[in-house]
């Protein structure tokens, strides 16, 4: 059975770095793509980026001057840095996973969720 | 960007009723459409996928339908544990983008 679980701190101040990471059980990472998506309070689904497990990215355009996405394969872990952080950016983090080569392609496992508040 | 453009936000229903949430794409995606449910502090969960397909364990109430730009979720008999809230995703095209969610209310 295939699992995500996710860790990272849940409370910055602003400027700081958001840093979070999703470990994948039963599962290789090859074949996949394995993804951030965010939630703000109350709001709806945001797709921040993916990774594939040659290491290759995708970023959603509004984020990606601030986003890294990175993998440990020897940990079959991979990580979510977001960096120079805002009030805006305090939102329920996700980890998931989809298809990459084969339908279908969108997010069938995901992670337990991790709140992140920036506040001063 | 593809713009998912869902309605209606909000319904109110009774158990027993017939519910359908649409989901219009800003552009042709295909079939390339997911269907999710969320329930207050959980992750969404996958009930249909490639606009049309039950995933496997979820109830026959549920269905998808459509293709192109415009899809349909329908609940044909709502239960009381399917008061939540749905969301579409296209993911035809970069960035993946949601539609803004539809809360399916006791009435």
């Amino acid at each position: 059975q295939v699992q995500l679980q996710q860790w990272g701190a849940g409370l910055l101040k602003p400027s700081e770095t958001l840093s979070l990471t999703c470990a994948v059980y039963g599962a290789s990472f090859s074949g996949y793509y394995w993804t951030w998506i965010r939630q703000p309070p109350g709001k709806g689904l945001e797709w921040i980026g993916e990774i594939n497990h040659s290491g290759s990215t995708n970023y959603n355009p509004s984020l990606k001057s601030r986003v890294t996405i990175s993998l440990d394969t020897s940990k079959t872990q991979f990580s979510l840095k977001l960096s120079s952080v805002t009030a805006a950016d305090t939102a329920v983090y996700y980890c998931a996973r989809r298809n990459r080569n084969h339908e279908p392609r969108s997010f069938d496992i995901w992670g337990q969720g991790t709140m992140v508040t920036v506040s001063s | 960007d593809i713009q998912m453009t869902q309605s209606p936000s909000s319904l109110s229903a009774s158990v027993g009723d017939r519910v359908t949430i649409t989901c219009r794409a800003s552009q042709g995606i295909r079939n390339d459409l997911g269907w999710y449910q969320q329930k207050p502090g959980k992750a969404p969960k996958r009930l249909i996928y490639a606009a049309s397909t039950l995933q496997a364990g979820v109830p026959s109430r549920f269905s998808g339908s459509g293709s192109g730009t415009e899809f349909t979720l329908t609940i044909s008999s709502l239960q009381p544990e399917d008061f939540a809230t749905y969301y579409c995703l296209q993911h035809n095209d970069y960035p993946l983008t949601f539609g803004g969610g539809t809360k399916v209310e006791i009435k």
